[in-house]
Parts: structure tokens; sequence; C-alpha cells
């Protein structure tokens, strides 16, 4: 089986840094996902990661660690619009993927 | 370009029907996912398919549902028999290959069964 631990709910300042971790433990692990997810609306790809180290895209950045079953993303400047829900998911070779529960973001002023 | 359609948007019916869930992927993905996601909670995978093929189909909660994908488009998702436990938003995604590749979601169908 697989299982995918991220924290449930996180607060956040405008402007700051904040990293959500996501630990898994998978068989035939092919690579990892985070993807964003405003309520009420449908889920949006972030960043996906196959290969150990850190992934940069913009504000936002994943880091894996696959020996360690471990990913992290890293949200820098943040802004209002970043408050959501943050999806962690691992992808198998046999083409499942399973997401874990989410991580609740809310920026604050 | 036209992204991944789902059909109906919402829909309630009474314990014990069956329901008809549609997607449309994008044109060319050959890859074609259903999740359902509850209330607050995260994304449950139930089926994936590459082309009109489903190579895993151990997602599914039971025996009530089904997936079929022809012409490697079109996916229906057919719940029978449903259950108040079955009320969900039931998403479809796709993707380009399906090794690995982004997944672009629909917007879901809301489901309630009362």
């Amino acid at each position: 089986g697989q299982n995918i631990d991220q924290p449930t709910e996180m607060t956040a300042t405008e402007g700051a840094i904040v990293q959500i971790n996501c630990t898994y433990q998978t068989s035939g692990f092919n690579g990892l996902f985070w993807y964003q997810q405003h309520a009420g609306e449908a889920p949006t790809f972030l960043s996906y990661n196959v290969l150990d180290g850190l992934e940069e895209k913009g504000r936002f950045s994943s880091f894996l660690s696959r020996s360690k079953g471990y990913s992290y993303l890293l949200l820098k400047e943040l802004q209002m619009k970043d408050s959501a829900s943050y999806l962690c998911a691992v992808y198998t070779n046999a083409g499942k993927s399973t997401f874990g529960d989410g991580t609740t973001l809310t920026v604050k002023p | 370009g036209a992204g991944v359609s789902q059909s109906p948007s919402n829909k309630v019916t009474e314990k014990g029907k069956d329901v008809e869930l549609r997607c449309d992927p994008i044109s060319g993905h050959t890859a074609l996912y259903w999740y359902r996601q509850s209330l607050g909670q995260g994304l449950e995978f139930l089926i994936y398919f590459q082309g009109n093929s489903a190579p895993d189909k151990s997602g599914l909660p039971s025996d009530r549902f089904s997936a079929e994908r022809t012409g490697g488009s079109v996916s229906t998702l057919t719940i029978q028999r449903t259950q108040q436990e079955d009320s969900a938003v039931y998403l479809c995604a796709s993707s380009l290959v399906g090794t690995g590749d982004e997944q672009y979601f629909g917007p879901g169908t809301r489901l309630t069964v009362t």
C-alpha cells in the first residue's frame, strides 16, 4: 500500500516563506507531484519531481529525497492568493496516483 | 484550447438509483484518471486509463462502481445502486502520455445522494 503524510493546516504571513512537508511510503515510486487547490476548484499542477534535489519555478520550489521518502514545497514571498490547499501526490509505475489529504495554507496580512 | 470537461456539474439522486458521470479529456491525451474527493479530504484515486485499457481497477470502492473509455477519448464512470456515502465530488483528469506527466483536471461533478 501507499501512505502519504502532510500537515493538515499551516498559517503564514504575507511576504514570508513557508515550507510544506510531505513524507511517503510506497512501492514502485515513479515521481512526486505537488498540486494547488483553491476552495471549490479543481487542483492545478505546481511541480513534478522524479530525481533527488530541488526544482525551482518562480516563487515555488519543490524538493525530493527518494531515499528518505520526503519532499517539501517551498513558497516564497507569500501572497494572499496563495491561501489554498496544497496536495502532495505520489505516482507509481503502475500508473496510480495517490494523493495526501492536503495542507490548508492560510496567508494572513 | 479546450480543457477537460465533465458532465453533469451537479447531480442529486435518490439512494438506490444508478448514475453515470461523463468526462471529456483534452484532445490527444492518452491517459485519463478518475478521483473522488469528499468534503475537506484529499483525492481518492479510483481508476486510470491508458488508451481504452484500465491496468489497475483496484481503486474502485466496490463492485457498484465501473468505468469505461471508448475511442481513447470520452470516459464514463457508472455508480449502481447509489448509497449516501457515495456523495462526493468526482474529478476527472487527463495527461498527455501518462508516465508521470502533468495531469489536467476537469471542474468535477458534485454528486449528492439523498
